[in-house]
Order: structure tokens, then C-alpha cells, then sequence
């Protein structure tokens, strides 16, 4: 069957580390991966897409890779910070499906 | 740009009755319009794609008679909940593709309307 897991529910690190969160995917080809910041009560926001063919995207202090052998794409927040507490979704899109969603970690910066 | 409003923000409604929730894309032209439901610490589950001026795509597992979507103009859909429940008590959240962008993979979501549903 088909499924999307992300490596925990909830990640605390320290201010200043760099954060990592991973999405993996089980049967499914995915077009592209997109990830995605979503607050409490509010809804998700963009942060960056990155295609089947390309293995890393940058973004200021983000970086997302994507391996399409593992079925893996790790989402990296570096110099981390109080405010970048949120829940991180990753989303894959397949052709002639649509966006399907990751349960998302809720990544928590402690001072 | 490419702003995404819902309304209203919140909602609370008698069981049996129905609700209707808007979503507006408010700088961008959006032919296709997306609907989610997210229950506490769960995510997005997709329930219908709405496409303007047509009928919308519902997903498995969705009533089509219960959940009415409505995507009359390029900047409009709404859903309404018809007599509602309990367990139709939710975070209900809309998106939308920019259709006259490059940025055709890209969804910009709403806020969110929270159901709750006595």
C-alpha cells in the first residue's frame, strides 16, 4: 500500500543547531516533493519543491534533498531558531493523482 | 501576492444544519481550487479538487451529497456542509494553483475555517 511517513512527530534541538526532518514514501513515483511550514490554527505555507530529477534545493537557511533510490527526502534547517517551532509537512505529487500529504513533524527550538 | 482567504475563520453550527465556507483567491486568477479536512495533530487529507465551472473531483471515501463544492468564478469555490454532525467537526482548509503563473506546482492554502459542530 501506499504511505508517507515523516521520522518523528515532534523534534526538539537546541537554538542554533541545524534541524533535520525526513520524508519517506512507499510505492509511489512522485513528479515532485514539496515541504511545506504550517503554525498552529493557521494553514500550511510553501517552502520549497524539489523534482524527481534534482537532488538538492537551497533556499537562506534551508535545504531539502531528495533520493529518489532511497525514496527519501531529508529537509535541513540550519542556524536554527526560536521562531522556525512549527509543524513541517512534506507533500508528493504524482502525475494523474494529486498532493498527497505527510502526518508532518512538529519541530520545536529550544533557546 | 497570491493570497488566500477563507471565511469565516470560525464557525460553530446546531447538528443538522448546514454550513457554507468560502475560499477567495484575492490577486490570482485560480481554475483549480483544492479542499483538505485536518483533524488535531493529523494532516491534510484531500477531499475534492474543484474546478471552475465544472463539477468538482471528489475523493474516495467522500460524500459528494454531504460535502457541496461550488467553483462558480476564477476566484471563488465554497463548500458547504450539509447537515452537519458532530464528526463533521473540523479544520477545513482550501488552496489554490495560480493558473496564469510558472508557478503551475505550487498550492497557496487559506488559513483555515474551524467547524464545530454541537
Amino acid at each position: 500500500s501506499q504511505k508517507i511517513e515523516q521520522n518523528s512527530e515532534a523534534l526538539n534541538i537546541q537554538e542554533g543547531k541545524t534541524a533535520t526532518l525526513t520524508c519517506n514514501y512507499t510505492n509511489y513515483s512522485p513528479a515532485y516533493l514539496q515541504w511545506y511550514r504550517q503554525d498552529p490554527g493557521r494553514g500550511p505555507v510553501f517552502l520549497l519543491l524539489i523534482r524527481e530529477n534534482e537532488k538538492e534545493k537551497r533556499k537562506e537557511r534551508l535545504k531539502v534533498t531528495f533520493d529518489t533510490t532511497l525514496k527519501q527526502s531529508l529537509f535541513h534547517i540550519t542556524a536554527s531558531q526560536p521562531a522556525d517551532s512549527a509543524t513541517y509537512l512534506c507533500a508528493l505529487y504524482t502525475y494523474g493523482q494529486n498532493f498527497v500529504f505527510g502526518p508532518g513533524t512538529r519541530l520545536s527550538v529550544l533557546p | 501576492g497570491a493570497v488566500v482567504s477563507q471565511h469565516p475563520s470560525r464557525v460553530i453550527c446546531k447538528s443538522g444544519t448546514s454550513v457554507k465556507i468560502e475560499c477567495r483567491s484575492l490577486d490570482f486568477q485560480a481554475t483549480t481550487m483544492f479542499w483538505y479536512r485536518q483533524f488535531p495533530k493529523k494532516s491534510l487529507m484531500l477531499m475534492a479538487t474543484s474546478n471552475e465551472g465544472s463539477k468538482a473531483t471528489y475523493e474516495q471515501g467522500v460524500e459528494k451529497d454531504k460535502f457541496l463544492i461550488n467553483h462558480a468564478s476564477l476566484t471563488l469555490s465554497t463548500l458547504t456542509v450539509t447537515s452537519a454532525h458532530p464528526e463533521d467537526s473540523s479544520f477545513y482548509i482550501c488552496s489554490a494553483r495560480d493558473a496564469t503563473s510558472g508557478s503551475y506546482n505550487e498550492q497557496f492554502f487559506g488559513p483555515g475555517t474551524r467547524l464545530t459542530v454541537l
